[in-house]
């Protein structure tokens, strides 16, 4: 079946700090999602992403859709302690009634 | 004010018991999910219904057993439980099936 391939898997970095993760694929996506896990929660969508090349932003989050379609990168700017949890993405093909999500990026950040 | 609802947060049980998870959303949403998080937090989509008839069901064993007695409402009852079914059960909701809302999760401890 269809993998998304996430890395880094985890990340330490210091409060203020800048964060890229990304996610790669095998297979093409239309549309490519990330979300946000806050430990004790569910999953929530911060940034989706329809076409190619796409750039995207969300206050100090910003993600891509690589040009390739097979392929999203998200960065965080200026890290503050409530970044902290996991962040997956998602990709969806037209007409598929799920999403594929990676295996998440595990965000902890020291103060 | 709750969008997605699951009740319990908790649960505790003995090898072979049976149990049931609830979920509701107030979204007014078409489509409902369950998904399976294990202890490396990866996402696995288990079933998913559409104004309550099942539309996706992910070679899960038929120990669980989904049910939508309305659009509002998705059910997972899980039938002699094992060791291995240990693990945070999220509901989610959605009217696109990129943009979906979940739930708090239910964690799952069998003992």
């Amino acid at each position: 079946g269809q993998q998304l391939n996430q890395s880094p898997q985890s990340m330490f970095i210091q409060e203020g700090e800048d964060v890229s993760m990304n996610c790669t694929s095998s297979s093409i996506f239309n549309t490519w999602l990330w979300y946000k896990q806050d430990p004790g929660e569910g999953p929530v969508l911060l940034i989706a992403l329809y076409k190619a090349g796409e750039l995207t932003s969300n206050g100090r989050l910003t993600a891509q859709f690589g040009t390739t379609r097979k392929d999203s990168f998200l960065n965080i700017s200026a890290s503050i302690p409530s970044d902290v949890g996991i962040y997956f993405c998602a990709g969806h093909i037209q007409g598929a009634q799920k999403l594929v999500f990676g295996q998440g990026t595990r965000l902890t950040i020291n103060p | 004010d709750t969008a997605v609802s699951q009740t319990p947060k908790y649960l505790v049980t003995q090898m072979g018991n049976d149990k049931s998870i609830k979920c509701e959303q107030n979204l007014g949403h078409d489509t409902m999910y369950w998904y399976k998080q294990d202890s490396k937090k990866f996402l696995k989509i288990m079933f998913s219904y559409n104004n309550k008839e099942l539309i996706i069901n992910e070679t899960v064993p038929n120990r669980f057993s989904p049910k939508s007695p309305d659009k509002a409402h998705l059910n997972l009852h899980i039938n002699s439980l094992e060791l291995g079914d240990s693990a945070v059960y999220f509901c989610a909701s959605s009217q696109d099936p990129r943009k979906q809302f979940f739930g708090p999760g239910t964690r799952l401890t069998v003992l």
